[in-house]
């Protein structure tokens, strides 16, 4: 069974620049998550989706973030313009049903804003 | 009310040693308590979870053990072997089925 894709790996970009990034949960999982996990901190959630609603979001900086989630499968987060506090990796996981226990992580992507 | 606390923040154990991580909460709601292992590079994985009607859990060399009167839980990690060298975080599952993470713990396992 294949895993979370996450792309890409690594981002680095100039404050004030955009930057999007793309997560492929497991298939047929109906709940997909968006992480922000900055250095020697847990993740944080950013955003939920079930299936392509959104289920929570209220930790998402709105004014700079956004996430959609098209027919229900890939994601995208987006951050415009991005700050240097964003410099974080983002984690997308993804389970079965938002009542289902475990959540699979894709490998994250590193992001660096300069 | 929210947060889960975990401590150490890093923690060295010589192989074959017992490596112990505690976290604790006040939510009495939280209704399911799991242990990730993260790799660098790697996303978070799950390791072991508990439930709160139950006092310990063992999977191979990894124990969870709950007290809920005292709203704590820890993992063991029995003969800790250097590929055990991770990060670790414990996380609580809040009524809205969100996970609310402990900020991790470092642990090094020396040969």
């Amino acid at each position: 069974e294949a895993g979370v894709a996450q792309s890409p790996r690594y981002k680095i970009i100039e404050k004030r620049q955009s930057v999007a990034f793309w997560c492929n949960p497991i298939s047929g999982h109906a709940t997909l998550y968006w992480y922000q996990q900055i250095l020697g901190q847990g993740p944080k959630l950013l955003i939920q989706f079930q299936n392509n609603g959104v289920v929570d979001d209220s930790q998402l900086p709105k004014d700079r973030f956004s996430a959609e989630r098209l027919k229900g499968v890939d994601s995208t987060l987006k951050i415009q313009p991005a700050k240097l506090e964003d410099s974080a990796v983002y984690l997308c996981a993804s389970s079965l049903d938002r009542a289902y226990n475990e959540q699979f992580f894709g490998p994250g992507t590193r992001l660096t804003v300069l | 009310q929210q947060q889960v606390k975990q401590s150490p923040q890093s923690l060295i154990v010589q192989k074959g040693g017992i490596s112990i991580i505690n976290c604790a909460y006040e939510n009495t709601a939280f209704d399911y308590f799991p242990w990730y292992q993260q790799f660098p590079g790697k996303g978070p994985a799950l390791l072991i979870a508990i439930r709160p009607d139950v006092s310990e859990k063992k999977e191979g060399r990894f124990t969870i053990s709950f007290n809920k009167s005292a709203k704590q839980f820890s993992l063991h990690i029995m003969d800790s072997q250097p590929g055990d060298s991770a990060t670790y975080f414990c996380a609580a599952r809040a009524s809205n089925y969100q996970l609310i993470w402990g900020a991790g713990t470092k642990l090094i396992i020396k040969p």
